[in-house]
C-alpha cells in the first residue's frame, strides 16, 4: 500500500532555530506539494514541484522558507530562522500532474516556542 | 482566490442528510473533494470534471454546475464515520497555475 511519508511527525523548537521537514512521495508520482494548515488560514499551498523542478513557491515566505527536491524520492522544506507564527501542521502531498488526485502524507506538527 | 464553502459547520444526527456547497468566482476545470478527520491528513473523495457526470463515494455524491461555478456535496443517511472537515479544491488548469486551491472547509459532526 503506497503512501507518502513525512518526518518528523512532531517537532518542537525554539524561535530562531532551523527546522527541516522531509517528505518521501509515492514512487512514480511526478508532482509534490507542500501545504501548511492552521486554524486561521486553513490549507495553504506553499510550493510545488513537477518532475523535481519548482513550479510555484508564491505561497512561501521567501526570506525564511526554502523547498527543494534533491531527488525523486525526497522533498524538503526548510525554515530558517523559525518564528512562533510558523507553528502549524505541514503536509506534503504527491500525485500525477494535470489536476489529478493528491495523496497526503501524515503531516509534521511544528511548534515554535 | 479561495473557493467559498457553506455552511462552515453542521451537526447531524445519524441518518440525516446534509449538503455542502463550494463556490468559485472563476471558471473551473474540475472540483476535488477531500475529507479530513481530526488529527489526520486530508483524504481524497472524488473529482468532478467539467462536462462530467455526478460522482459518488459510498453514500456521498457530488455535482458540478459549470455555469454557476459551483459544486455541491450530498451526504445521504449520514454515518458517524462521516464526521470530519470537508474541503473542496478548485482546479483551473494552466490559468490557475496547475494547482488546487482549497476552500476554507466545512466541519461536519454526526452524532447518535
Amino acid at each position: 500500500d503506497a503512501r507518502v511519508t513525512q518526518t518528523p511527525r512532531h517537532k518542537v523548537t525554539e524561535m530562531g532555530q532551523e527546522v527541516t521537514m522531509r517528505c518521501q512521495p509515492i514512487l512514480g508520482h511526478n508532482t509534490v506539494f507542500w501545504y501548511r494548515q492552521t486554524m486561521m488560514q486553513g490549507l495553504e499551498l506553499l510550493a510545488y514541484f513537477r518532475n523535481r523542478a519548482p513550479l510555484d513557491d508564491s505561497g512561501m515566505p521567501k526570506d525564511r522558507f526554502s523547498a527543494e527536491m534533491p531527488d525523486a524520492t525526497l522533498a524538503t522544506l526548510k525554515i530558517q530562522p523559525s518564528e512562533p507564527r510558523d507553528s502549524a501542521v505541514y503536509f506534503c502531498a504527491s500525485g500525477f500532474s494535470g489536476g489529478n488526485t493528491q495523496y497526503f502524507g501524515p503531516g509534521t506538527r511544528l511548534t515554535v516556542l | 482566490q479561495q473557493p467559498v464553502q457553506s455552511p462552515q459547520a453542521v451537526i447531524l444526527r445519524e441518518g440525516e442528510d446534509a449538503v455542502i456547497n463550494c463556490s468559485s468566482s472563476k471558471a473551473l476545470y474540475s472540483v476535488h473533494w477531500y475529507r479530513q478527520k481530526h488529527g489526520e491528513a486530508p483524504v481524497f473523495l472524488m473529482i468532478l470534471l467539467k462536462g462530467g457526470e455526478q460522482m459518488r463515494h459510498e453514500k456521498i455524491s457530488a455535482s458540478f454546475n459549470e455555469k454557476k461555478q459551483q459544486s455541491s456535496l450530498y451526504l445521504t443517511a449520514s454515518q458517524l464515520s462521516y464526521s470530519g472537515t470537508y474541503f473542496c479544491g478548485k482546479y483551473r488548469g494552466t490559468g490557475g497555475g496547475n494547482k488546487l486551491t482549497f476552500g476554507t472547509g466545512t466541519q461536519l459532526k454526526v452524532e447518535l
